[in-house]
Order: structure tokens, then sequence, then C-alpha cells
């Protein structure tokens, strides 16, 4: 199952609202997780089963599915949050991730 | 809290077998299961494998049945072994554990990179 995330990369500032997509090339229902990774780390997982927020993750993070169609969005943009992002599918192996979204400081 | 840690040689020969082990703290194995995932230098994601504490695997296909897993319940570890490998191999490998439904990887290791070189 191909995972197609846009876009790449995203410039934005402190406070905005972001929102990165992800669609799957078929139905995974709502087997779909979303990991922030920062360099040099493990990726950290956010969103689980498509908009279940993981505990200890800020409440700005939201996930919302509709068909094949998966967004996060980021509701108001802390430095903390200028990371690498990659949706997962888990409904099919071989389990297959975006090719992630570059989140930038503008 | 499950802790994670990959250990295993850095620096691996062309053509050569990559040796990984993943050690487990914090949780049994007997609860998950556990993959390897790799990330080449300035890539993505992708993923190699699972296992079970019953020894059972599952592979991506794109790995051309060059991976072996398996699992050791008394110490709490699981390994992975890639053969006949290339500089393509070269990645942070990284271990982790997937969660029964609705099926999330929640706790990775810190990752190690592997250099395929001569």
């Amino acid at each position: 199952i191909q995972m197609t995330q846009s876009p790449s990369s995203l410039s934005a500032s402190v406070g905005d609202r972001v929102t990165i997509s992800c669609r799957a090339s078929q139905s995974i229902r709502s087997y779909l997780n979303w990991y922030q990774q920062k360099p040099g780390k493990a990726p950290k997982l956010l969103i689980y089963a498509a908009s279940h927020l993981q505990g200890g993750v800020p409440s700005r993070f939201s996930g919302f599915e509709s068909g094949t169609d998966f967004t996060l969005t980021i509701s108001s943009l802390q430095t903390e949050d200028f990371a690498t992002y990659y949706c997962q599918q888990s409904y099919r192996t071989p389990i297959t991730f975006g090719q992630g979204t570059r989140l930038e400081i503008k | 809290q499950v802790q994670l840690q990959e250990s295993g040689p850095g620096l691996v020969k062309p053509s050569e077998t990559l040796s990984l082990t993943c050690t487990v703290s914090g949780d049994s194995l007997i609860t998950s299961s556990w993959s390897w995932i790799r990330q080449p230098p300035g890539k993505g994601l992708e993923w190699i494998g699972k296992i079970y504490y019953s020894g059972t695997t599952e592979f991506n296909p794109s790995l051309k049945s060059r991976a072996i897993m398996s699992v050791d319940t008394s110490t709490n570890q699981f390994s992975l072994k890639l053969s006949s490998v290339t500089a393509a191999d070269t990645a942070m490998y990284y271990c982790a554990r997937k969660t029964r439904e609705p099926y999330y990887f929640d706790s990775w290791g810190q990752g190690i990179l592997v250099t395929v070189s001569s």
C-alpha cells in the first residue's frame, strides 16, 4: 500500500495553523498513524488510529480521516514542533510510511 | 516504562552479513510484535520485518529474502540478520514495539547507524 504525503516540505511561523496530508493508495480503514521525528532522534508517535492522540502529546495536534485521505493538523505551531512528520499504515503488511513532510521555520 | 536498545557493529563490509540485536527492558516479548525499521541517511523510513515471541516472522518483500529475525525470550532480546549487504543497506536501524490492535509503533530504540563499506 503506497502512502503519499503532501507537501514534502513546509515553511511556517510560530503560532500558525498547519495541515499535512497523507493519501493511501487503497482503503486502510483507520489504520493510520502519525509520527514526529527530530534530527538524530527516533520517530515519536503522535496520533494512532487516524485520530487518537497518544498520551503525553499536546492537544494542539489532531488527526482526521476521510476515506483514504488523512490529515495531521497542528493548531498553533510551537518552536518544538519544527521537525519531520511521517504517516504510516498498519492495515496490511508490508507496513509502509509516507515519504515525510519537513516542517521548517519561516 | 519499556525501553529498547540496539547493539551491533557499526561497520559491515559489502557482501557480508549485518547482525543487530535489540534488548528490551520494562516489557515482555510476549505482549506485542517487535519490528526492525531502517532509515538511510537523509531519507525516509522503511519497515524491514517483525517477529513474535513464538518466532513467527514476516518481512518486507523489498529485501528479497535477505533478512532473518530471531527471538530469545530468556534474555528478552530479538535480532536481525541481513545478508549480502551493499552500500544501499547503509542506514540508521531502529527496533520498535508494535502494539496489538490498532497496531502502532509506540516505543522505539535510539537507533544504530550501520555503514556498509570496505
